[in-house]
């Protein structure tokens, strides 16, 4: 069964803190991706990567950045968590755009809710 | 401009009858997929059905299908039948080809199936 797992379901954090969340992927996907979502806001791309070290800025990267040392796991870093970063985090893989089938459609990991106090 | 626009905050519908939930679209790409996905009150999110650009016929996955109306751009989900398990948020999204792969979307419809 094809997998994306994220380390943490809930987490609560204080303001300044560094936070880590991590992800991994078993389906050997090129892309991996970093969403915000908040009630009424969809969800929102931070970052993305199509490739081992690659990362590029999505719509809303300000106060995050990202680190992929191997292509199954995308790590997603708040350098000094914020009282507005407090939101669910989903971390996705795909394959990549360039692909055959181009179906491409995400797998999602279950998400991880991050409050900040 | 929003690239996906879901209209339709709030859903409700009875038990084993159909529903179709709005979903339209910008893009300038000629190649293009839309995607539905779900994601109930646990929090996965689960995708459901797709439709390519250049798809002459309508995506069905049993009982979900897509109305594709490319010169409206327009992408709806219809649900037949409908079940308490399909009380969901359901969220449209679109992956240009020409835009490295990344998907774009919806803020979102959130259904609820009465019984």
């Amino acid at each position: 069964d094809v997998k994306v797992t994220q380390s943490s379901r809930y987490l609560v954090k204080r303001t300044g803190e560094k936070v880590f969340l991590e992800c991994v992927q078993d389906m050997d996907h090129e892309n991996m991706f970093w969403y915000r979502q908040d009630p009424g806001l969809g969800l929102r791309l931070i970052y993305f990567s199509y490739d081992v070290k690659m990362k590029e800025k999505g719509d809303i990267p300000e106060g995050y950045s990202v680190s992929r040392e191997k292509k199954e796991r995308f790590s997603l870093i708040l350098e000094s968590a914020s009282t507005n970063q407090t939101s669910m985090y989903l971390c996705a893989s795909s394959s990549p755009s360039t692909s055959p089938s181009f179906t491409g459609e995400l797998f999602f990991g279950e998400g991880s809710r991050l409050t900040v106090l | 401009a929003q690239k996906i626009t879901q209209t339709q905050p709030g859903m409700f519908v009875q038990e084993k009858e159909a529903v179709t939930l709005d979903c339209t679209y910008d893009t300038s790409d000629p190649s293009y997929g839309l995607f539905w996905y779900k994601q109930p009150s646990s929090g996965e999110m689960i995708f459901l059905i797709y439709q390519g650009s250049y798809d002459q016929q309508n995506a069905t996955e049993g009982r979900y299908s897509l109305n594709f109306q490319k010169a409206r751009k327009s992408a709806n989900l219809v649900i037949s039948a409908s079940q308490l398990g399909d009380s969901a948020m359901y969220f449209c999204a679109m992956r240009e080809r020409g835009n490295a792969g990344k998907s774009t979307f919806g803020d979102g419809t959130t259904l609820t199936v009465k019984p």
